[in-house]
């Protein structure tokens, strides 16, 4: 069965990055591309970015573009999403999620990453 | 940036009907912006409803049902059930990047 598992809670510090990956199983990884989003507390889901796990292309939204990288592991079906330059304000539960074709289906259970001093 | 807008909060009884539509600012949406709606229940991750306009996915109730409507991308619940009270977004591929619409709150009371 398809399955996401995101890693561990984060606490960080403003100013400091976080790496939150996504272990991917149950599915051809190179088939499908995985997106990010995110969701603050008791706010909506925000689309961060999209990453094409065959060829490495890449889609942020503008305003990730410059703190945001994606980096893919095919030894172990794993993407991983840096954040950088982090702020309050970024304390939210991250979610990976699973896009082919524009039809996003299955969703990992979330990362929770706090931000503060 | 786009900005994708849904109705805030509606409010069905059980058993009855209920569309739920999502805008754009960029015009009218069409299939070419490939609507995906997404239901959230209070602490759990969101869970994929609808794939561009109308296609339902294997687990999706068959009383869920997406379309374009006036303009606008649109889920309608059929025979709503109680275990339908969450939050509902809609997600849209109109230019560039995806994105969210601000969510409906679904009261079933």
């Amino acid at each position: 069965q398809v399955q996401l598992v995101q890693s561990g809670a984060e606490m960080k510090k403003p100013g400091a990055s976080v790496k939150v990956s996504c272990k991917t199983s149950g599915y051809t990884f190179i088939d499908y591309g995985i997106s990010w989003v995110r969701q603050a507390p008791g706010q909506g889901l925000e689309w961060m970015a999209w990453i094409n796990t065959y060829n490495g292309n890449t889609n942020y939204a503008q305003i990730f573009r410059d703190r945001v990288t994606m980096t893919i592991d095919t030894s172990t079906s794993t993407v991983h999403m840096e954040l950088r330059s982090l702020r309050s304000d970024d304390t939210a539960v991250y979610f990976c999620l699973r896009d082919h074709n524009f039809m996003p289906d299955y969703w990992g259970r979330g990362t929770l990453v706090t931000v503060s001093s | 940036q786009t900005v994708v807008t849904q109705e805030p909060s509606l409010t069905v009884s059980p058993g009855g009907t209920v569309t739920l539509t999502c805008a754009s600012s960029t015009g009218t949406v069409t299939s070419d912006c490939y609507p995906n709606w997404f239901q959230q229940k209070p602490g759990q991750a969101p869970r994929s409803l609808i794939s561009r306009t109308t296609n339902q996915h294997p687990w999706t109730p068959a009383r869920f049902s997406g379309s374009l409507l006036g303009g606008k991308a649109a889920l309608t619940l059929s025979g709503v059930q109680p275990e339908d009270e969450a939050d509902y977004y809609c997600l849209l591929h109109c230019v560039g990047g995806w994105v969210f619409g601000g969510g409906t709150k679904l009261t079933v009371l």
